[in-house]
């Protein structure tokens, strides 16, 4: 079945660090991958997706690069603001119109000024 | 903007007790989701509905749980007989037609408590 394989947390940072969140999938077909924050008493937002091979997604300056040859799509920002603070969550969804969100287990970030 | 609203944020309910958890997701979207967080866990699906029936579901949406869309509007998860292990945030989520790509929007939550 398909599955994602999230870096563990938690992860502490400086404000300016370089962040980057590993993140890679198995699934059945051509998914598509996402990354969803959640911030601290909110629910899931998307931040960012990719649809095919090499895309790059970006937002708020993340970063994710759908690599299919490593099956990743790891998260990067160059500069993390304390308000970047949250937990991320790298998720896929494959073909099939309802088919839903898998998720992996999600990787806590935190900023320090 | 149009959101996912759910309620009540937060339920305290009694082992054995019925619980129903309502969600009113984004007007044009035909996709419905439920799913769940167990405290510092990672999102499970739970059931995923469309066009009046379920699509999809997962193993823990046992025969304890049921989902509703009763008047269009509306989207409802109902636990029968809740256990302590049923404990979590439960996030429901809609989208549109678009696609494998087209994006969920979740809703805030709400965070289920079994004592």
């Amino acid at each position: 079945g398909d599955s994602v394989t999230q870096m563990e947390g938690p992860v502490t940072l400086s404000e300016e660090a370089f962040l980057t969140i590993n993140c890679t999938y198995t699934a059945t077909g051509y998914p598509s991958l996402f990354w969803y924050v959640q911030y601290p008493g909110e629910g899931l937002q998307l931040l960012l997706k990719a649809t095919k091979a090499d895309d790059k997604g970006s937002n708020k300056g993340f970063e994710a690069t759908y690599r299919k040859e490593t099956t990743s799509f790891h998260l990067e920002k160059g500069s993390v603001q304390v308000s970047d603070s949250a937990v991320y969550f790298c998720a896929l969804r494959t073909s099939g119109s309802a088919r839903q969100l898998t998720f992996g287990s999600g990787t806590q970030l935190t900023v320090l000024p | 903007e149009p959101e996912v609203t759910q309620t009540p944020s937060h339920q305290v309910t009694q082992m054995g007790q019925e619980v129903i958890l309502r969600c009113v997701p984004i007007s044009n979207h035909l996709y419905f989701y439920w799913y769940r967080q167990i405290l510092g866990q990672k999102v499970e699906f739970l059931v995923s509905f469309y066009n009046n029936e379920i699509s999809e579901k997962s193993e823990i949406f046992d025969d304890q749980f049921s989902v509703e869309r009763p008047d269009g509007s509306n989207f409802t998860l109902k636990i029968r007989s809740t256990k302590l292990e049923d404990s979590a945030m439960y996030f429901c989520a809609s989208r549109s037609p678009g696609g494998q790509a087209a994006e969920a929007f979740f809703g805030q939550g709400t965070r289920l408590t079994v004592v």
